[in-house]
């Protein structure tokens, strides 16, 4: 596609249970990060991954997060036992490669409400 | 760790110019960006400074000071268009993931 897509674009979720967020990067992006913006604070970095090197998964608030990437495309970010502080906007980006001065290409993400 | 300064609201006329400040407390720099974000819309890139200076583009300029810890984004010639969220982010030393700051909402009157 043209850019970053990601679904679904709102989720509404009952506290306890798992969801799962899709985000497929622009063709060709071999870099993919994850980040959250909850309400007043800033974007925070959660994973990326780079190719088929392991991913950076420093960013993950607590075990119930967890993150894949197959064939070096499509990444699923999994919350496992939802809670109402995991209500955010979750934004997926990808960039050509991982470099310092690369820019990164933003989804328009996904609302997540945890009830 | 990593903390970084925006204020968080700023009003400015149409046809004006505005400076948006940024200042960041790291322990390490790989370069500073700048993101503009509309309501419910995804960040956009504005900006990269990784030396010190100004970058200029368009009727947007970002500036750096490595050894002050400072950017700033001027915005020109303002349209309301410009009324967004403004995001400063650094690149971590280690790694390659941003650290945002809380974004400067800019609101641009008539």
């Amino acid at each position: 596609g043209a850019g970053v897509s990601q679904s679904p674009s709102n989720k509404v979720t009952e506290k306890g249970k798992d969801v799962e967020l899709r985000c497929d990067p622009i063709s060709g992006h071999t870099a993919l990060y994850w980040y959250r913006q909850s309400l007043g604070q800033g974007l925070e970095f959660l994973i990326y991954f780079q190719g088929n090197s392991a991913p950076d998964k420093s960013g993950l608030p607590s075990d119930r997060f967890s993150a894949e990437r197959t064939g070096g495309s499509v990444s699923t970010l999994t919350i496992q036992r939802t809670q109402q502080e995991d209500s955010a906007v979750y934004l997926c980006a990808s960039s050509k490669r991982l470099a310092v001065n690369n820019e990164q290409f933003f989804g328009p993400g996904t609302r997540l409400t945890v009830l | 760790g990593q903390n970084i300064d925006q204020p968080t609201e700023m009003t400015a006329t149409e046809g004006a110019i505005v400076q948006i400040n940024c200042t960041y407390q790291t322990s390490g720099f790989n370069g500073l960006f700048w993101y503009q974000q509309h309501a419910g819309e995804a960040p956009t890139f504005l900006s990269y400074n990784v030396l010190d200076g100004l970058e200029e583009k368009g009727r947007f300029s970002s500036f750096l000071s490595r050894s002050k810890g400072y950017s700033y984004l001027l915005l020109k010639e303002l349209q309301m268009k410009d009324s967004a969220s403004y995001l400063c982010a650094v690149l971590r030393a280690a790694g390659y993931a941003l650290n945002f700051g809380k974004g400067t909402s800019l609101l641009v009157t008539p």
